[in-house]
């Protein structure tokens, strides 16, 4: 079975430039959340969407957003793009329930670059 | 917000050694997870354990929940071990939303 898939792999983007990443979950995976990791630091929660719900919210302006489709796929979308926005952007899907209590799987992430 | 804290944050090792990582975290959890991030930035996972032992082949991990820390055990070191180790948690108020704290990390060298 294939992993979690994103797109594209890697994004250049001048400041002020709106950009979507896409996320692709793990089949039978209900669950999906994004996280941002800024070079030399853990990643940073940024959404999750459970059955195309948020569930929670990370400390993130609201420039940034989400949906889930009913394929349980998602996108993250960012308006008015800084230059501390450039980051590692990296999806992960978990088990039907989606409730925190299981594995959370991650894809191989979106590497962005604002200029 | 729950803190999670890793140690050391970094550790350069000789092939062949062993070497231990420590997590400690400020409150109950739920789910905590170990992840090996290799040099193109995939997080791969090690370990689901928000209690008790596992072990898998060279690597095994234990968390004690009532004294919120975890130890992930690195036996027989290779270069491919090579990386950043992140600890990451899911404490236990967040029931129903999976958002993960992860601490800072560990980079690991294994020299040949």
């Amino acid at each position: 079975d294939a992993g979690v898939t994103q797109s594209p792999t890697h994004l250049i983007k001048t400041r002020g430039q709106h950009v979507t990443l896409r996320c692709s979950p793990i089949s039978g995976h209900k669950s999906v959340s994004w996280y941002q990791q800024v070079l030399g630091q853990g990643p940073q929660f940024i959404f999750q969407y459970y059955e195309k719900e948020e569930r929670g919210r990370g400390n993130f302006p609201d420039r940034f957003s989400a949906r889930q489709f009913p394929n349980y796929s998602s996108e993250l979308n960012v308006n008015a793009l800084l230059l501390g926005d450039s980051a590692l952007y990296l999806c992960a899907s978990s088990s039907p329930l989606g409730i925190g209590t299981d594995t959370q799987y991650f894809g191989p992430g979106t590497r962005l670059t604002v200029l | 917000g729950i803190q999670v804290e890793q140690s050391p944050p970094d550790l350069i090792l000789q092939e062949g050694a062993n070497s231990t990582l420590r997590c400690n975290f400020s409150d109950s959890v739920n789910n905590l997870q170990w992840f090996h991030q290799n040099p193109w930035g995939q997080l791969i996972n090690l370990f689901y354990i928000p209690s008790g032992t596992k072990q898998n082949g060279r690597l095994s991990a234990t968390t004690v929940a009532t004294e919120r820390y975890s130890l992930l055990y690195i036996s027989s070191s290779q270069t491919t071990d090579s990386g950043v180790y992140f600890c990451a948690v899911g404490p236990s108020s967040n029931f129903g939303n999976e958002k993960l704290t992860f601490g800072t990390g560990t980079r690991l060298t294994i020299i040949p």
